[in-house]
């Protein structure tokens, strides 16, 4: 079956920190990648989004995300977190082109300490 | 403004009873989700609709039902025979025309049954 792993289920760091996520799917075809992140209290939103050319993909708020077809992966990366990345972040694929249906991963806290 | 609007925010039900969550929204999108938000288990996909009158089972369907009568509504009805019916629940919706299948989120309703 189609599924999407997150490797770190809850990540603490401190401000001004690197951070990266772990994301990989087990899917052979060509796939469409979603990072999606639900702040306390808010709607879940869209953080970044890959569906075909370069690799590296940038989102909002200094996010990036790569994709390594090989690996099966499309990690989430920031250079340096703020306390206002608090959130659960989730990972999505969409596996096929015919229909828009997403698989997420587990989803991984982050806590950032002031 | 265009979204999504789910209600209502938190719902309480005794064991037993059946329960209609609402989820409206204003974008003109085709597709429409239901999904289920468990600690540690990420979203799961219960039902989703790609036009009006027509609607297909997810991955976790028991014990829950959907219509769909108009484009902008998609309610989701939490029957008794659901097992574990305390979860947060998601509604999203998605234009197919805008690849790859962003989906857009309401602000979810937590369901507490006792």
């Amino acid at each position: 079956a189609q599924s999407v792993s997150q490797h770190n289920h809850h990540v603490i760091l401190s401000e001004a920190a690197s951070l990266e996520l772990g994301c990989n799917y087990s899917y052979g075809g060509t796939v469409n990648l979603f990072w999606y992140v639900q702040y306390p209290g808010q709607h879940l939103q869209l953080l970044l989004k890959y569906f075909s050319g370069d690799p590296l993909v940038k989102g909002i708020k200094g996010f990036e995300a790569e994709f390594i077809k090989s690996k099966f992966s499309f990690n989430l990366r920031k250079p340096s977190v703020q306390w206002s990345d608090t959130a659960e972040y989730f990972c999505a694929v969409n596996p096929s082109s015919n229909t828009g249906k997403l698989i997420f991963g587990q989803g991984t806290t982050l806590q950032v300490k002031p | 403004d265009g979204g999504i609007t789910q209600s209502p925010k938190y719902l309480f039900r005794k064991e037993g009873q059946n329960v209609t969550l609402s989820c409206e929204q204003n974008l003109n999108h085709d597709a429409m989700y239901w999904y289920r938000q468990d600690p540690g288990q990420g979203l799961r996909l219960i039902y989703y609709s790609q036009i009006v009158n027509d609607f297909q089972k997810g991955d976790i369907a028991e014990g829950y039902s959907v219509s769909r009568e108009k484009k902008e509504s998609f309610p989701l009805t939490v029957t008794s025979a659901q097992k574990n019916p305390t979860a947060f629940y998601l509604c999203a919706s998605q234009s197919p025309g805008a690849f790859p299948f962003e989906q857009y989120f309401g602000p979810g309703t937590r369901l507490t049954v006792t």
